[in-house]
């Protein structure tokens, strides 16, 4: 079991850029979710996808858009990249009534 | 006021000391609470649950405040595999099938040889 992936590790934009970040779960997880980390803020969650077919904003959603391709894979877009959205993002996934997620190892992003 | 808050350390402590954090929540419907670890440039992961009555996963005891709305993290005999970032978190159920976390931002251990 690979658990949660994700993909790219690292990536350097430049502002107006867009990119995709992909998230993948192999175990049959129902929920997944995507955070941002900032130094000095902690994790703030983006959206989330309760199950296959549904998604929900989170704290922070401007700036982003999700798409939850099957039950296994869950993308974050960012359409038009700007400096504020530098930060490291870590996708997750759990069971809909599981309190435990478990999460991907993160993809570093810069945005210059 | 922040919803999750934490002592951002650092802690430095030696080998072998005993160490608490502490965390305090404001949203008093919330129902579930963790303390997840992040090793440096890592991702969280769970630690352990906290409930009411306490509980113990061998040198680490987790305590709730559900009137105080205070939850702690007393972690014994401290090893050098210990030092991490300690992540507080909370959660009401949402209702839609799905949990949010949300997370306190972190206090951060280091064990001194």
């Amino acid at each position: 079991n690979a658990g949660v992936t994700q993909t790219p590790k690292f990536q350097v934009l430049k502002t107006g850029q867009s990119m995709t970040l992909q998230c993948a779960q192999d175990m049959n997880h129902n929920s997944m979710y995507w955070y941002r980390q900032d130094p000095g803020m902690g994790l703030r969650l983006i959206y989330y996808s309760a199950s296959e077919g549904t998604t929900d904003k989170g704290e922070v959603p401007n700036g982003y858009n999700v798409s939850r391709l099957n039950k296994r894979e869950f993308s974050l877009r960012l359409e038009s990249a700007a400096p504020s959205q530098t930060s490291v993002y870590f996708c997750a996934s759990s069971e809909p009534r599981e309190e435990t997620q478990y999460f991907g190892p993160g993809t570093r992003l810069l945005v210059l | 006021r922040k919803e999750v808050e934490q002592d951002p350390g650092p802690f430095n402590v030696p080998e072998g000391a005993t160490v608490a954090f502490n965390c305090t929540y404001s949203n008093s419907a919330s129902q579930s609470f963790f303390w997840y670890r992040q090793d440096c440039r890592k991702e969280p992961k769970l630690l352990m649950s906290v409930y009411s009555s306490g509980n113990e996963d061998g040198r680490f005891t987790a305590q709730l405040n559900r009137a105080s709305q205070y939850i702690s993290l007393l972690i014994r005999d401290s090893k050098l595999s210990d030092s991490a970032t300690y992540l507080c978190v909370v959660t009401p159920y949402s209702g839609a099938g799905s949990y949010q976390l949300t997370f306190g931002k972190g206090t951060k251990l280091s064990v001194i040889p």
